[in-house]
């Protein structure tokens, strides 16, 4: 089946420690994204990507690094230097837009990854 | 700036009832574009509709409608004779034309939780 699996489903984490959030999709989408979900709060963008070794900063990057190496692949890290990561992580992607309009806009997301750090 | 506002916080029902989610947003664009996604327990959000903001006619699937007003900025979202499956979180979003929609910004979320 087509789609974006994200792993793991729950992580836990010590304060201190880098952790690694893995995002892969088999759409054949060219842009991803990596979204944070808290209560009460939405989804705010962290980053994004359009392109394979590309990608720019959404609005709460800050603690946060991703890598676009292969097409199908989006891993976010959570950086010690994030001081609140508890939060659910969503993964999503789109067929890019500038290339094929028009399009829905839909985007396709995972089924996401708690990281609680405790 | 944009923003999405999602007054209700948490709406419960009993099955069958209709029940309305209300979506107010604000932008500076005069071309956007505007959607709906569920997220249902198992965590993935699911797109449900987009709209253009030049296209003001409501939309009929099923058992879902939406109603979008530009003159009061508004996106609600009807289901109608709601059913326990249709318990989820729901959230409205908007978008600028021309950056792509990579940018949404989301509201805070709608609950709701329909009984038997």
């Amino acid at each position: 089946d087509g789609g974006i699996t994200q792993s793991p489903k729950y992580l836990f984490r010590k304060e201190g420690q880098n952790v690694t959030l893995s995002c892969e999709q088999n759409l054949n989408h060219d842009a991803m994204y990596w979204y944070r979900q808290d209560p009460g709060q939405g989804l705010r963008l962290i980053y994004y990507s359009q392109i394979v070794n590309d990608f720019q900063k959404g609005d709460i990057a800050e603690g946060y690094s991703v890598s676009r190496e292969k097409k199908e692949s989006f891993p976010l890290t959570v950086t010690s230097a994030q001081k609140n990561p508890t939060a659910f992580y969503l993964c999503a992607s789109s067929i890019d837009l500038m290339a094929r309009p028009p399009n829905t806009g839909e985007l396709f997301f995972g089924e996401g990854s708690r990281l609680t750090v405790l | 700036a944009q923003k999405v506002t999602q007054a209700q916080t948490e709406i419960s029902v009993v099955e069958k009832e209709d029940v309305t989610l209300d979506c107010v947003y604000e932008t500076r664009d005069t071309t956007y574009y505007l959607f709906w996604y569920k997220q249902p327990p198992s965590g993935e959000l699911v797109f449900l509709i987009r709209r253009n903001s030049f296209d003001e006619q409501n939309e009929i699937s099923g058992r879902y409608s939406w109603n979008f007003q530009k003159s009061t900025s508004s996106f609600n979202f009807t289901i109608t004779a709601s059913q326990v499956v249709d318990s989820a979180v729901y959230f409205c979003a908007l978008s600028e034309v021309g950056t792509g929609f990579q940018k949404l910004v989301f509201g805070t979320g709608t609950r709701l939780l329909v009984s038997p």
